[in-house]
């Protein structure tokens, strides 16, 4: 079966300190990849998306950075980071959809609680 | 732009009554929506889902409806359980495989 992990739960950052929250999937191939962040009346704010290795879909203009360095793993970064980018990060990955049906909803991660101080 | 709106914030419902949580968007390009369940410090689950084809899929105690039309979307939980009182979030997938969410729905199930 198809599981996604991602790293870590909770975070403390300094403001101007680096940032790399991983996530990877497993027991699937070629999966469609989805960073999200929630912030309060904001919803799940789409920041990247990744259809394959290499391609990165930015959603928002921002301080952060997606990449896709293999086919199941999903890194978001920062050099430096803000005080509004605090907020819970989610990584979601679905299967390929089919032109016919779509038979494969987002799956999530447990999200990351990023603080920044 | 939002894409996805969801306009009430929160709703309360009767434990027992039916819940109807609402979901406009623009973009006549989305051929999937969705709906996802989430409470607080985890991921959103997924509920149930409908393709632009389909006006109506039903799965449990859970409903969604299409109105092409009119842009609009419900999701139907009856009858209404304490289970059930979480942020519920409409999502909409467009032909490049991006998922926009709404800003989410509180659902809160009185006693």
């Amino acid at each position: 079966s198809q599981t996604i992990h991602q790293w870590p739960a909770t975070l403390v950052q300094p403001v101007g300190s680096p940032l790399s929250l991983e996530c990877t999937v497993e027991g699937t191939s070629n999966p469609n990849l989805y960073w999200y962040r929630q912030a309060a009346g904001r919803g799940l704010q789409l920041l990247f998306y990744s259809v394959g290795i290499g391609q990165i879909s930015s959603e928002v203009p921002q301080n952060l950075s997606a990449s896709r360095p293999q086919d199941r793993q999903f890194i978001l970064s920062s050099k430096k980071l803000l005080l509004s980018d605090s907020g819970f990060y989610l990584c979601a990955w679905t299967g390929v959809f089919s032109s016919s049906s779509y038979n494969s909803p987002l799956h999530f991660g447990n999200g990351t609680r990023l603080t920044v101080t | 732009d939002q894409q996805v709106k969801q306009n009430s914030p929160s709703l309360s419902v009767q434990e027992g009554r039916i819940s109807i949580l609402n979901c406009d968007y623009t973009n006549s390009m989305f051929d999937y929506f969705l709906w996802y369940k989430k409470y607080p410090a985890e991921g959103p689950t997924f509920l149930i889902s409908i393709s632009s084809i389909k006006d109506k899929n039903e799965d449990g105690r859970f409903t969604v409806f299409l109105n092409k039309s009119a842009k609009h979307l419900s999701l139907h939980i009856v009858p209404s359980q304490p289970g059930d009182s979480a942020v519920y979030f409409c999502a909409a997938i467009d032909r490049d495989d991006k998922i926009i969410f709404g800003k989410g729905t509180r659902l809160h199930i009185l006693p």
